[in-house]
């Protein structure tokens, strides 16, 4: 069965510091990948996702994240956060012979100080 | 329509009670899922619908919670006998279908269940 970590539960960063969450899943076949982010007061919206080709995607507002298959890893990444990027973040995969769900990982609450 | 919609946006019911939560999905979208949200906890998959079927109901908690979809379309999640371990936010996502979900899901803004 498939299953997303995400280690960190709660970032706090200042403005233009750099970001990067951490994500791990577990599963050995082919698989899609995604981040997700929740706005305070706001519903999911897909940030980024990954199913083929370059390993490196970028995402909307500076976010990109790179799949990493031998660590079994799609880490989160911004040079320089913003206070507007104060958000939960979510990891998720989708097993690629599974065209069913995508499974969620727990959530990294991301708070930036102004 | 233009966007995933659940209804109500908010519920608050006394223990024992049942509940059905709605949500229509983006038109044309095939597949309709439902996840549970609770404080502090990820998304916790409930059921799948592909058309009216429901090819993966494994994530349902109890046979307390049941799920149904009508015409391809609106989907309705019944929690019978509600229990105050139910209170979390309910939400239903849409994808074309198939391998599409290549693309991910569109979500609704959910329903928050208080079951008091």
């Amino acid at each position: 069965a498939q299953s997303v970590s995400q280690h960190n539960h709660h970032v706090i960063l200042s403005e233009a510091a750099s970001l990067e969450l951490g994500c791990n899943y577990s599963y050995g076949g082919t698989v899609n990948l995604f981040w997700y982010v929740q706005y305070p007061g706001q519903h999911l919206q897909l940030l980024l996702k990954y199913f083929s080709g370059d390993p490196l995607v970028k995402g909307i507002k500076g976010f990109e994240a790179e799949f990493i298959k031998s660590k079994f890893s799609f880490n989160l990444r911004k040079p320089s956060v913003q206070w507007s990027d104060t958000a939960e973040y979510f990891c998720a995969v989708n097993a690629y012979s599974s065209a069913s769900k995508i499974i969620f990982g727990s959530g990294t609450r991301l708070s930036i100080r102004p | 329509g233009a966007g995933v919609s659940q209804s109500p946006s908010n519920k608050v019911t006394e223990k024992g009670k049942d509940v059905e939560l709605r949500c229509d999905p983006i038109s044309g979208h095939t597949a309709l899922y439902w996840y549970r949200q609770s404080l502090g906890q990820g998304l916790e998959f409930l059921i799948y619908f592909q058309g009216n079927s429901a090819p993966d109901k494994s994530g349902l908690p109890s046979d307390r919670f049941s799920a149904e979809r009508t015409g391809g379309s609106v989907s309705t999640l019944t929690i019978q006998r509600t229990q105050q371990e139910d209170s979390a936010v309910y939400l239903c996502a849409s994808s074309p279908g198939g391998r599409q979900i290549n693309y991910g899901y569109t979500f609704g803004s959910g329903t928050r269940l208080t079951v008091v």
